[in-house]
């Protein structure tokens, strides 16, 4: 069945560099979303892709799906204490009706 | 503004009841609501989606006659889990896309529902 890894696990980094997620699929996939979860919080949606190759951003949160519509990532510029969370990514396979499989989420730690 | 509430926020209830847990948009219309499970400390798995007067589609795995799905307005979705057993203990949780956004894909999630079963 269709795989959904995320990579890094886990990430610290220290306030003000930069961090990336990266999504990876065993199946070609018809859309990717986005969501961030805070500690304790619920999910919030950031975006969904569904082009080849395209490329969202949000103030300093860049996202990218993959020309084979088989990875993504999400990049975020000069984090700041505020992205702390778990940020997951979902994908839906292509072809007819296919499940949605959310990735296994990499939780970031910003030190201040 | 786009709200989404739950309730009850948690509950507990013994092996073999039925259990119903309400998802409201507060203040907008939804004709489409998700129902999720997570288990601690793991990701979203998405159950099914609740479309407004119509049956729900149910994702690959998910039992509908287990987890009973029923969208009878616009801001409401109730999901019935039935004879609940220990292993149906998650964390359940909705969410709604905005009918009047048109083609946006933005979810907004509820609070979620602690559900024990004992």
């Amino acid at each position: 069945g269709q795989q959904v890894m995320q990579i890094p696990q886990y990430q610290h980094v220290q306030e003000g560099e930069d961090f990336t997620t990266y999504c990876n699929s065993s199946t070609t996939l018809s859309n990717i979303q986005w969501y961030k979860q805070r500690p304790g919080g619920h999910p919030v949606f950031l975006i969904q892709l569904v082009k080849s190759g395209e490329v969202k951003k949000q103030k300093r949160l860049t996202f990218q799906f993959g020309e084979a519509k088989k990875n993504s990532s999400l990049h975020i510029t000069a984090t700041q204490t505020t992205d702390v969370g778990t940020y997951f990514c979902a994908g839906r396979g292509s072809g007819g009706y296919q499940k949605v499989t959310f990735g296994t989420g990499t939780k970031l730690q910003v030190i201040p | 503004g786009a709200v989404v509430s739950q309730h009850p926020s948690w509950v507990i209830c013994k092996s073999g009841t039925s259990v119903k847990i309400e998802c409201r948009s507060l203040d907008f219309q939804a004709t489409t609501m998700f129902w999720y499970r997570q288990f601690p400390k793991q990701s979203l798995m998405l159950m099914a989606t609740s479309n407004e007067g119509s049956k729900a589609t149910y994702e690959q795995g998910v039992e509908k006659d287990k987890f009973l799905i029923n969208h009878a307005s616009l801001t409401l979705s109730t999901l019935t889990v039935t004879s609940a057993h220990p292993e149906d203990s998650s964390f359940y949780i909705c969410s709604a896309r905005d009918s009047w956004t048109g083609s946006s894909y933005e979810q907004y999630f509820g609070p979620g529902t602690r559900l024990t079963v004992t």
